[in-house]
């Protein structure tokens, strides 16, 4: 079976600090891969969505990116965090083909408060 | 950009009572899905819609997809407390991505 995990679980970050989320996927092939934020209890935004290694697109400007080093492996990442970059973050994964008709698979989130 | 509208934003209940969460738009979707999130948590798939006007039930929850396939309802019969969280409707949109609506949050007090 498939199964997503993303770390850390919580993360407290000074403002100017870097940052690094790691998701994976096991279980699956080619998977297209997505971080998305949410604002509390509110909707998600998708940030990045990636197709393949080393494809990456970026959905809103920010102060954050987004690497695909491997196939099942996702990374979000900032050199230098802003306030503004708190929040709930999700990896994500569906089946090669996108969205249509496919179920979307969230990782168990990472709260990011940046101080 | 198609946009997916969820109706009321919050909704507070007794337990036993009947709620109905509604997730609007002016385009039409090919498919629907409804996810639930609990807190610190990702959501998780509740069920997908794909057929204008179908219907599909699970358990105490029954979804609704419109005729035009531009509306969806989620409709909890004898609401429980373990039904309380955030319920998010959510459609394909180009480029093989998915759209979702701002969420319903939904509090069932014993």
């Amino acid at each position: 079976s498939q199964t997503i995990h993303q770390w850390p679980a919580t993360l407290v970050q000074p403002v100017g600090s870097p940052l690094s989320l790691e998701c994976t996927v096991e279980g699956t092939s080619n998977p297209n891969l997505y971080w998305y934020r949410q604002a509390a209890g509110r909707g998600l935004q998708l940030l990045f969505y990636s197709v393949g290694i080393g494809q990456i697109s970026s959905e809103v400007p920010q102060n954050l990116s987004a690497s695909r080093p491997q196939d099942r492996q996702f990374i979000l990442s900032s050199k230098k965090l802003l306030l503004s970059d708190s929040g709930f973050y999700l990896c994500a994964w569906t089946p090669r083909g996108g969205m249509s008709g496919n179920t979307i698979y969230f990782g168990e989130g990472s709260w990011l408060t940046v101080v | 950009t198609q946009l997916l509208e969820q109706s009321p934003q919050f909704l507070s209940i007794q337990e036993g009572e009947n709620l109905t969460v509604y997730c609007n738009s002016s385009s039409v979707f090919s498919s629907l899905q409804w996810y639930r999130q609990e807190p610190g948590e990702g959501p998780v798939l509740l069920v997908t819609v794909v057929t204008g006007g179908e219907v599909k039930k699970l358990k105490r929850l029954t979804f609704q997809f419109g005729d035009a396939r531009k509306d969806s309802s989620l409709h909890i019969t004898a609401a429980q407390p373990g039904d309380t969280g955030l319920y998010l409707c959510a459609g394909p949109i180009v480029g093989g991505k998915l759209q979702f609506g701002a969420g319903t949050q939904v509090v069932v007090t014993p």
